[in-house]
């Protein structure tokens, strides 16, 4: 299995440049979410689906969009890219929403926007 | 004040030193998570718990639902366990994660 992986590891961006931070799963899992992680303030969630077809914002959604067509994948797309979006964003599965399901993450993305 | 409130932010310790973190949650909760992420690393999950007590090898999680309290524990720490030490609430749909607690083990 190779469990969560997430793709690029590292991008460079320009103000303004649109891109698509992807992520799959091949565990069967229903739940996939998309954290931000910057200095000082921890992970901080800003998407996160239940199942295929369904999404739903979380803490910091702004600037960020995102699809779940199937189970396996959930891309992150940035819009409109801003310096306020240099981060590092991971991407992370669980099996459902209930009790008893432990999480797996992504290696990250590493975002510089210039 | 946030929901998920971590201490100590930092601890440095020396080898073989008994190691406690502190996770207080303000949140109702389904579950409690402990991650491990180390520099430059990715994020891995050490423990998942709703009641009591779980241990893996030298780590042992403990949860205490009506103080709304949970520890980390590790016994005769190591060098390798230098990382950062996160949990997270689990509510109904979402996570709410500590800042992390910063751990260097000193040789």
């Amino acid at each position: 299995n190779a469990g969560v992986t997430q793709t690029p590891k590292f991008q460079v961006l320009k103000t303004g440049q649109s891109m698509t931070l992807q992520c799959a799963q091949d565990m069967n899992h229903e739940y996939m979410s998309w954290y931000r992680q910057d200095p000082g303030m921890g992970l901080r969630l800003i998407h996160y689906s239940v199942g295929a077809g369904i999404t739903d914002q979380g803490e910091v959604p702004n600037g960020y969009n995102v699809s779940r067509s199937t189970t396996e994948d959930f891309p992150l797309r940035l819009l409109s890219a801003a310096p306020s979006q240099t981060s590092v964003y991971f991407c992370a599965s669980r099996r459902g929403p209930g009790v008893g399901s432990p999480l797996h993450f992504g290696n990250g993305t590493r975002l510089t926007v210039t | 004040k946030n929901e998920v409130e971590q201490s100590p932010q930092n601890l440095t310790a020396q080898e073989g030193e008994f190691i406690t973190i502190n996770c207080s949650y303000s949140v109702g909760i389904s579950a409690l998570h402990w991650l491990q992420q180390h520099p430059g690393g990715g994020i891995v999950s050490l423990f998942m718990l709703s009641s009591g007590k779980k241990k893996h090898g030298r780590l042992i999680a403990t949860i205490n639902i009506q103080e709304k309290h949970s520890s980390l524990h590790i016994t005769a720490s190591h060098p390798r366990d230098s990382a950062v030490y996160i949990c997270a609430a689990q509510g109904a749909q979402k996570l709410v994660f500590g800042q992390g607690t910063r751990l260097t083990i000193n040789p």
